[in-house]
């Protein structure tokens, strides 16, 4: 069974579009994250999520919003698509006191 | 504030030979460290951790990594690498969040 599961795995879309990943968890870990990754590879954090409530924001687009029906699952919706935003987006959990980080396999997401 | 350096953004080594990646971390307490690997088109995979105890840890894939602490550095290790080994390779600290290095490039030649 796959711990931390994000679809789809790769999205292509036009600028100005509206479009969601989503993640889920079955480890029953408390906290969730969305990360970044450049074309660098550089990761960057963009919000946390702990059980249910964003506890973690970082300096990001109002045009990302994170949603957490429930503790199990943290979506990303991004409106108004930009060129900028083509990345690899990671979703991840973390077991209590942030003792291991599971990752998803990523969502690379092109736009065109 | 806390933060990871990864001085060597790319390192290419021959199958067979020694690896040592370098990381230094920048944090207030006692930190939780992490070495992650990525395979291309994959997410992160935790290679080993370092939370107290033995400074030398041992990892996934026959790695292990060291903590000194008066060096504020936790350095990958590996004694034979294999081709399988390229990838990109992350530092991190854990306290309030993770905090990831830049990542090291490794490529492998025969």
């Amino acid at each position: 069974d796959t711990a931390v599961s994000q679809t789809p795995k790769y999205l292509v879309t036009q600028m100005g579009n509206d479009k969601s990943i989503k993640c889920e968890q079955n480890l029953g870990h408390d906290t969730m994250y969305w990360y970044k990754q450049d074309s660098k590879k550089f990761l960057k954090i963009m919000f946390s999520y702990n059980n249910k409530e964003l506890i973690i924001n970082e300096t990001v687009p109002n045009r990302f919003s994170p949603k957490s029906p429930d503790k199990a699952h943290l979506n990303l919706h991004i409106n108004s698509l930009e060129l900028g935003d083509s990345a690899v987006y990671f979703c991840a959990s973390s077991s209590r006191g942030n003792e291991k980080l599971f990752f998803g396999s990523g969502t690379q997401l092109s736009v065109l | 504030a806390q933060s990871v350096t990864q001085p060597d953004i790319h390192i290419t080594v021959s199958e067979g030979a020694s690896l040592e990646l370098r990381c230094n971390y920048s944090y207030g307490a006692t930190p939780y460290l992490f070495w992650y690997v990525q395979s291309p088109g994959q997410g992160l995979q935790l290679l080993l951790k370092y939370f107290s105890g033995d400074t030398l840890v041992q990892g996934i894939k026959g790695f292990e990594a060291e903590f000194k602490r008066s060096q504020s550095s936790f350095n990958l290790r590996k004694p034979s690498v294999h081709w399988s080994d390229a990838a990109e390779y992350f530092c991190a600290v854990s306290g309030n969040q993770f905090y990831f290095g830049t990542g090291t490039s490794l490529t492998v030649i025969p």
